[in-house]
């Protein structure tokens, strides 16, 4: 069965930075390409970030480029989204989501995912 | 990239059926053979319901098909019941490689 555990959330200031980090069990975990996607109070569902399998190839939604970026450890079966320079509005629950291929986003099983709340 | 439309709900009474639009553009859905619906129960994880525009997953009730026709996805729900009442989110692949979610659908079942 695939789990995915989130961690990492909490509560932050305009400006700083957050690491998460998904826990991946269940699967093979260097076989698939790698999601997050996050989900505003109030809000739908946003795709943040992707990471392919083999290549390493990553994807980034315009709405936080050049300030978040995602890499994944193969070793450790974790997948890693490092957050700076927040804002108010990247406040978020932020979840992790398993990709049915390698080398697609296509979100395809979830974890319960993790808070992240940018509060001056 | 803009999300995908959807209308913001919609209702049916218990057993009736009721269909969720999905519309996007040339850049992701009319492009693609991978559309996937999810339902979403506030405080849970999102579910798939169908991948790959029209596949069900095993533990996907039959009561949910879907279709493409162009830029357009739809879901259908057959045989409303209680419990099928959530939010439910189209998403595509792009052109760009990258994902786009729709605005999201909220079900009310009558």
């Amino acid at each position: 069965e695939v789990q995915l555990l989130e961690s990492g959330g909490g509560w932050v200031q305009p400006g700083g930075s957050l690491r998460l980090s998904c826990a991946a069990s269940g699967f093979i975990f260097s076989d698939y390409a790698m999601n997050w996607v996050r989900q505003a109070p109030g809000k739908g569902l946003e795709w943040v970030s992707s990471v392919n399998a083999f290549s390493g190839d990553t994807y980034i939604a315009d709405s936080v480029k050049g300030r978040f970026s995602i890499s994944r450890d193969n070793s450790k079966n974790t997948l890693y989204l490092q957050m700076d320079s927040l804002r108010v509005e990247d406040t978020a629950v932020y979840y992790c989501a398993k990709a049915i291929t390698a080398t697609s986003p296509r979100p395809h099983s979830w974890g319960q995912g993790t808070l992240v709340i940018v509060s001056s | 990239q803009s999300a995908l439309t959807q209308p913001a709900s919609v209702s049916g009474s218990l057993g009736q059926s009721i269909t969720i639009s999905c519309t996007g553009s040339s850049s992701d859905v009319s492009s693609t053979d991978y559309v996937t619906w999810y339902q979403h129960h506030p405080g849970k994880a999102p579910k798939v319901l169908i991948f790959d525009v029209i596949k069900r997953p095993s533990e996907t009730s039959h009561r949910f098909s879907s279709s493409k026709s162009g830029n357009t996805a739809s879901l259908t729900i057959s045989g409303l019941q209680a419990e099928d009442e959530a939010d439910y989110y189209c998403s595509s692949y792009t052109t760009r490689r990258t994902e786009v979610f729709g605005s999201g659908t909220k079900v009310i079942v009558l």
